[in-house]
């Protein structure tokens, strides 16, 4: 089956810093990233949806120049967030969709705590 | 904007016990899907539902998807300690770029 890898699974990192955060399909290739982000006992908000070789499109309110995100790959997609804050702690979560396989595959997570 | 309403957001039964978790919307989608997430972990997938009226099971749990293609319910029988965690219902916007929006979950805690 559809196996999507996230790296990495936990990440603690000081205040001002940047995070990336890398998504990878292992055995198909993702036409279509798709990034989420989960706080606490919340259900999984869409950030950006990106497809390869395009620019990411952000949902509203989601800042893109916070929130970096490179399909630069069928295979690989990166989300950086840049000068991070203690309040963009939270757990990010990853899908890949793929040209053959139309089903959504969720990598395991990272979880981000910003000291 | 489209939106997933999903309930009950908690609930906690006694092993044995029936139980329907519901998805509501005033939107179409292409496909509704149900998902299960453990702590710390990606959601995974328990079914997608395509059709109109389409119903699928997974030994105790019934999936219907309404005529219409707005709801969705999660039905379980003789729920067991091990159906605890959270469900997350997830609907596909229709059109060219597609994308999947969930609703906000079921907390479900089976007692033994």
């Amino acid at each position: 089956g559809a196996v999507v890898s996230q790296h990495p699974s936990w990440v603690i990192c000081k205040s001002g810093t940047s995070v990336k955060i890398e998504c990878r399909s292992l055995d198909f290739q993702a036409t279509t990233m798709f990034w989420y982000r989960q706080f606490p006992k919340q259900s999984l908000m869409l950030m950006a949806t990106s497809n390869e070789g395009s620019k990411a499109t952000y949902e509203q309110g989601v800042e893109k120049d916070k929130f970096l995100i490179n399909h630069a790959s069928l295979t690989l997609s990166t989300l950086t967030v840049t000068s991070a804050h203690p309040e963009d702690s939270s757990f990010y979560i990853c899908s890949a969709r793929g040209q053959v396989n139309y089903g959504y595959t969720f990598g395991s997570g990272t979880r981000l705590t910003v000291v | 904007t489209q939106l997933l309403e999903q309930s009950p957001q908690f609930l906690s039964i006694q092993e044995g016990e029936n139980l329907t978790v519901y998805c509501n919307s005033s939107s179409v989608f292409s496909s509704l899907q149900w998902y299960r997430q453990e702590p710390g972990e990606g959601p995974v997938l328990l079914v997608t539902v395509v059709t109109g009226g389409e119903v699928k099971k997974l030994k105790r749990l019934t999936f219907q998807f309404g005529d219409a293609r707005k709801d969705s319910s999660l039905h379980i029988t003789a729920a067991q300690p091990g159906d605890t965690g959270l469900y997350l219902c997830a609907g596909e916007t229709p059109g060219g770029y597609n994308k999947l929006i969930f609703g906000a979950g079921t907390r479900l805690a089976v007692h033994p």
